[in-house]
């Protein structure tokens, strides 16, 4: 069945530094989705993106969808402390669901 | 609106006992998910429903029943609790399914730890 890959699983960084994740599908996706799960907290839905080499922003949050529709990345310019949890990326599934990625757990040292 | 509810939030079960997890919804949302979530694996599809009366599994299905007599809830019943069903569960709900590419509401979730 389809697989999603996401690296890297954990990420250390100081504050003030970038940070990225990348996501891969076996298969091209019709959309792919990001959340982010706080410690503790339940995954609350980032972006959607749908069109082969879209581009997204938000504020500090740069989200690409390749051009083959089969990876995308997640990068964070400057973390701050509020920026802490565990970023997933998730493709519709086999089923009428989502599958995710493994996440991407950031931890951010002051 | 409350989003979407899960009761309770934390359960410990012995094996073998059966329980139900609740999960509501105040969206009129369609489609409502079970997911299960364990270290190192990401959040995995159990069952899904698209509507009042229609269940269908997911990813992960075996030991999980579900039913959807109404369009706010859909709850989730372990038969008999296994200690390899130690996990967090999540009810998400959307307006279409997610081949729609519809946002998906996630609950709060409940810990459930089987001994």
């Amino acid at each position: 069945g389809q697989q999603v890959m996401q690296i890297p699983q954990y990420q250390h960084v100081q504050e003030g530094e970038d940070f990225t994740t990348y996501c891969n599908s076996s298969t091209t996706l019709s959309n792919i989705q990001w959340y982010k799960q706080r410690p503790g907290g339940h995954p609350v839905f980032l972006i959607q993106l749908v069109k082969s080499g879209e581009v997204k922003k938000q504020k500090r949050l740069t989200f690409q969808f390749g051009e083959a529709k089969k990876n995308s990345s997640l990068h964070i310019t400057a973390t701050q402390t509020t920026d802490v949890g565990t970023y997933f990326c998730a493709g519709p599934g086999g089923a009428d669901g989502l599958t995710f990625g493994k996440g991407t757990h950031l931890i951010i040292q002051p | 609106n409350a989003g979407v509810t899960q009761t309770p939030k934390f359960q410990v079960l012995k094996t073998g006992q059966s329980m139900t997890l609740q999960c509501a919804q105040d969206m009129n949302h369609e489609y409502m998910s079970w997911y299960r979530q364990d270290p190192g694996m990401g959040l995995r599809l159990i069952h899904y429903s698209v509507g009042a009366g229609i269940t269908d599994q997911g990813e992960v299905p075996n030991g999980y029943n579900v039913s959807r007599s109404t369009t706010e809830d859909f709850p989730l019943r372990l038969l008999s609790a296994a200690p390899s069903q130690t996990s967090v569960y999540f009810c998400a709900s959307s307006y279409g399914g997610t081949r729609l590419g519809d946002t998906q509401y996630f609950g709060p979730g409940t810990r459930l730890t089987v001994l």
